[in-house]
């Protein structure tokens, strides 16, 4: 079956240090793969996606991506973290075949100043 | 440029009360969704529409039906509410790649709050 797996529901920084939010997929099929971000009371916004291109992805705001597919991981990082990055984020994972996409149970990030 | 609208963004309603949620895109995407978001479980899919006149049961579809008369709109209707339909309801929208024929990313509304008490 495929599946997407958000491996944090919480994590805390220091602002100024780096940001890892780790996500992992299960797929026979190559997959399409996003991370989308959700302030509070907002919806959601997209921070980059993979679609089989390059596998180091860049997003807005200073997020990156790598999609490695002997790990089946598509762990989201930033160097530095900022006050404004707070919020939820979302890994997603479009089906292959379908038009269905499956979301991750999210990881809510913290900045602690 | 609007992008997806949802009306209303709350709305509070008693059990057994019917309601119907708008969501309009104006990018001409074919592909619509209905989501509900709930704390810990991310978001889960209602029903989706994959062009006009189309539509199809998600993962959650019990107690809702929608309709795609028109591209642009999709609507989410509540025939009787109940508690467990508290929720926030996100629309979203997609397209497909005119080269790849893959499908692109999802495009959000800002959410539509619903208490049913």
């Amino acid at each position: 079956a495929q599946s997407v797996t958000q491996l944090d529901s919480h994590v805390s920084v220091s602002e100024g240090t780096p940001v890892l939010l780790r996500c992992n997929y299960s797929s026979s099929y190559s997959p399409s793969l996003f991370w989308y971000v959700q302030h509070p009371n907002k919806g959601l916004q997209l921070l980059l996606k993979y679609t089989s291109a390059a596998t180091l992805v860049k997003g807005i705001n200073g997020f990156e991506a790598e999609f490695k597919k002997s790990e089946t991981s598509f762990h989201l990082t930033k160097p530095s973290a900022h006050m404004s990055d707070a919020a939820e984020y979302f890994c997603v994972f479009r089906t292959s075949g379908t038009y269905k996409y499956i979301f991750g149970t999210g990881t809510r990030l913290k900045v602690l100043a | 440029n609007a992008g997806v609208t949802q009306t209303p963004k709350f709305r509070v309603l008693k059990t057994g009360q019917s309601m119907t949620l708008l969501c309009a895109q104006d990018m001409n995407h074919e592909y619509m969704y209905w989501y509900r978001q709930d704390p810990g479980m991310g978001l889960r899919l209602i029903h989706y529409s994959v062009g006009e006149g189309t539509t199809a049961k998600g993962e959650v579809p019990d107690g809702y039906n929608v309709s795609r008369l028109k591209k642009q709109n999709f609507l989410l209707g509540l025939e009787s509410a109940a508690p467990s339909q508290t929720s926030v309801y996100f629309c979203a929208s997609s397209y497909q790649h005119l080269t790849s024929g893959l499908t692109g990313e999802l495009f959000f509304g800002e959410g539509s709050r619903l208490t049913v008490l």
